[in-house]
């Protein structure tokens, strides 16, 4: 097991509402990475936090927001949800934002969007 | 957006045999690692491989990355039930690691 955590493990939300998605990263790390994995598909990159500041982001729209706190921990918030939202969301830290070392992923919070 | 391809989409072999997946990417990266994941579950790192590495071994997996073709190989040697999962390649480049569509791995008793 990683020292990565997620909550919830599991919710559901109606079309138009906004959820927040939480993470505690593994002691030591400083980046966070944020991931959507739809059923069948791998893990689409939606944005990185390193020390608090966004720090790269993949194809997804401004209604997907976030944030890093002093501790590392961090929020995935996703505004006027959508049907196509429906997916496991997953957040993963790293010891920096170099992209060259291991990923260390949480279990994930499986959102369903009616 | 997605940088590797996995292949073959699917893989189901006898207990014992070895498993080979592929993966291809599209553009130069500074590293590639290959992941696990069980049904549902989060993400496991199996092994990386940095861009001027050609092979690469941990326990029953083996690593294999050819920069010229842009491609990658993991190979289960004597596999076991255990490893039915789903396997992804992610490649790191420098603001980003991008992961394939995966290979679902079952292995039949």
């Amino acid at each position: 097991e990683t020292g990565v955590t997620q909550s919830p493990t599991h919710l559901i939300k109606t079309r138009g509402q906004q959820v927040t998605l939480r993470c505690s990263s593994q002691s030591g790390h400083n980046t966070v990475s944020w991931y959507q994995q739809a059923l069948g598909q791998g893990p689409q990159f939606i944005f990185q936090y390193y020390r608090e500041e966004e720090n790269g982001r993949g194809n997804f729209p401004p209604r997907f927001s976030g944030l890093q706190f002093p501790n590392y921990s961090s929020e995935l918030n996703v505004n006027a949800l959508e049907l196509d939202d429906s997916a496991l969301y997953l957040c993963a830290s790293s010891l920096d934002n170099s992209n060259t070392g291991e990923l260390f992923f949480g279990e994930g919070s499986r959102l369903t969007v009616l | 957006s997605q940088q590797g391809e996995e292949d073959p989409q699917a893989l189901s072999i006898q207990e014992g045999e070895n498993a080979t997946m592929n993966c291809s990417y599209k553009t130069s990266i500074n590293n590639l690692q290959w992941y696990r994941q069980n049904s549902g579950r989060g993400l496991v790192h199996l092994i990386l491989i940095r861009s001027n590495e050609r092979e690469k071994h941990s326990g029953r997996l083996r690593v294999t990355l050819d920069t010229s073709k842009k491609s990658s190989s993991l190979l289960i040697t004597a596999s076991r039930a255990a490893d039915t999962a789903s396997y992804f390649c992610a490649t790191g480049r420098d603001d980003k690691i991008i992961f394939g569509k995966g290979t679902r791995l079952h292995i039949l008793p």
